[in-house]
């Protein structure tokens, strides 16, 4: 009965390939975010949905699709992996303000 | 600046009183918030101050907030081994959904 899981937790793939990130949160949260951690522990918001609703768009490439099919799911997609993708992603829900709920990351390695 | 500025490492014995501080950007910040992360797991939530507070006390927590300075810190007294994480402050800025994270300071507690 985990809050906020997230699948896969470790991905190893090479340059040039898609990928994909699936979250998922059972708290009835309206409000979906990604987060990216790089090696050096900084954290920094990519995208956020509000009930399916794209909300929050930072200055991410456009090879990062998200996409929320529910307001309980918000997936990340990524196209032509470079090794600079190489992070943790973190997905979180939140039922507004500044209290979020993570999931445990997806590790995501690019070789 | 744009970062919310934290130290990266403190280093403490087990049963002294920890301080992190950090500094942030946004004077209208109406709540701040502290997360901790430990090894391999997603942020949890552990306090919050509302911004019209100097001061508040959850525990072995101790929040203080100077907002004239944009200065922030977390006290943890009597740490413990299981303390030992990486601490994020966080804020809201004004005008936006976007929960932004500091830094990071990675607290090592020896016994």
């Amino acid at each position: 009965d985990t809050a906020v899981s997230q699948t896969p937790k470790y991905l190893v793939t090479q340059m040039g390939n898609d990928k994909s990130i699936k979250c998922e949160q059972n708290l009835g949260h309206d409000t979906m975010y990604w987060y990216k951690q790089d090696s050096k522990k900084f954290l920094k918001i990519m995208f956020s949905y509000n009930n399916k609703e794209l909300i929050i768009n930072e200055t991410v490439p456009n090879r990062f699709s998200p996409k929320s099919p529910d307001k309980a799911h918000l997936n990340l997609h990524i196209n032509s992996l470079e090794l600079g993708d190489s992070a943790v992603y973190f997905c979180a829900s939140s039922p507004g303000g500044g209290e979020l709920f993570f999931g445990e990351g997806s590790r995501l390695t690019v070789l | 600046g744009e970062d919310v500025e934290q130290s990266l490492f403190l280093s403490v014995r087990e049963g002294d009183s920890s301080v992190i501080n950090c500094t942030y950007t946004d004077s209208s910040s109406t709540y701040l918030y502290w997360y901790k992360q430990e090894p391999g797991a997603g942020l949890q939530l552990l306090t919050y101050i509302f911004s019209n507070m100097d001061m508040k006390q959850d525990q072995r927590l101790t929040v203080l907030l100077n907002k004239k300075d944009k200065h922030l810190s977390l006290r943890i007294a009597d740490t413990q081994t299981g303390d030992s994480a990486i601490y994020f402050c966080a804020e809201i800025r004004r005008g936006t959904d976007k929960l932004i994270f500091g830094t990071g300071t990675r607290l090592q507690v020896f016994p």
